[in-house]
């Protein structure tokens, strides 16, 4: 089945520091997978942070980017410069086959971003 | 207004007894679905509502109900809860298709 693997466990880094989440797939239920980067701020819940859906395509989204690349079957996630604010749980996913009904979302184990002032 | 709610927002619940949890969304969206989150574990896709069409996947497709009385609600029943139910549920909707899936807050149910 499709997987997804990232950068697992938490990632302290100090603000104004660059970030970079590894993220890795594998999708065996279709060959061009949509991929996603979701966040989770404290209390609340899991929100679409960008998503490409064409390989060799960079997302981009609050000072975040990523590229899909199908060569490496990667979509790292990379920041410059992180704020506080930033300190959330990151996940990685794809969308695997899917139908017009609705689409199943893989997601990574999630990586938990600490960012120091 | 992106809202997807969900209720209760914490469960406990006792092994062998049943389990009701309900999500709702006023995005009149016709898909909805239900995720589980365990401890060090990605979340994994339990089933969806397409309109009135359940979609189980196969692993999970005895071990958890569900139900959709219209287009705004959707809720996630367990017959028989067992110690291995304990988790984080995630209730998420979507337009359908490959549209983007708006997640709840979740319900996080212990099972003693």
């Amino acid at each position: 089945g499709d997987s997804v693997t990232q950068t697992e466990g938490q990632v302290t880094v100090s603000e104004s520091k660059s970030l970079i989440i590894n993220c890795t797939y594998s999708a065996t239920s279709i060959g061009y997978p949509n991929l996603f980067w979701y966040v989770r701020y404290p209390g609340e819940g899991l929100q679409l942070l960008l998503k490409v859906i064409t390989a060799g395509q960079k997302g981009s989204s609050r000072g975040f980017e990523a590229t899909y690349n199908k060569e490496a079957t990667s979509f790292h996630l990379q920041k410059a410069s992180v704020q506080e604010s930033d300190s959330a749980v990151y996940y990685c996913a794809l969308s695997g086959m899917t139908n017009s009904a609705g689409n199943k979302l893989t997601f990574g184990i999630g990586t938990r971003v600490l960012v120091r002032p | 207004d992106t809202t997807v709610k969900q209720n209760p927002r914490y469960k406990l619940a006792r092994v062998g007894k049943p389990v009701n949890l309900i999500c709702s969304q006023t995005m009149n969206h016709d898909t909805m679905y239900w995720y589980q989150k365990k401890p060090n574990q990605a979340p994994k896709l339990l089933l969806f509502y397409y309109d009135k069409i359940l979609n189980r996947e196969a692993d999970t497709f005895e071990k958890f109900q569900s139900s959709r009385p219209n287009n705004s609600f959707c809720s996630l029943y367990i017959g028989s809860a067992g110690l291995e139910y304990s988790a984080m549920y995630l209730c998420a909707s979507s337009s359908g298709g490959y549209a983007e899936q708006f997640f709840g807050p979740g319900t996080r149910l212990t099972v003693l």
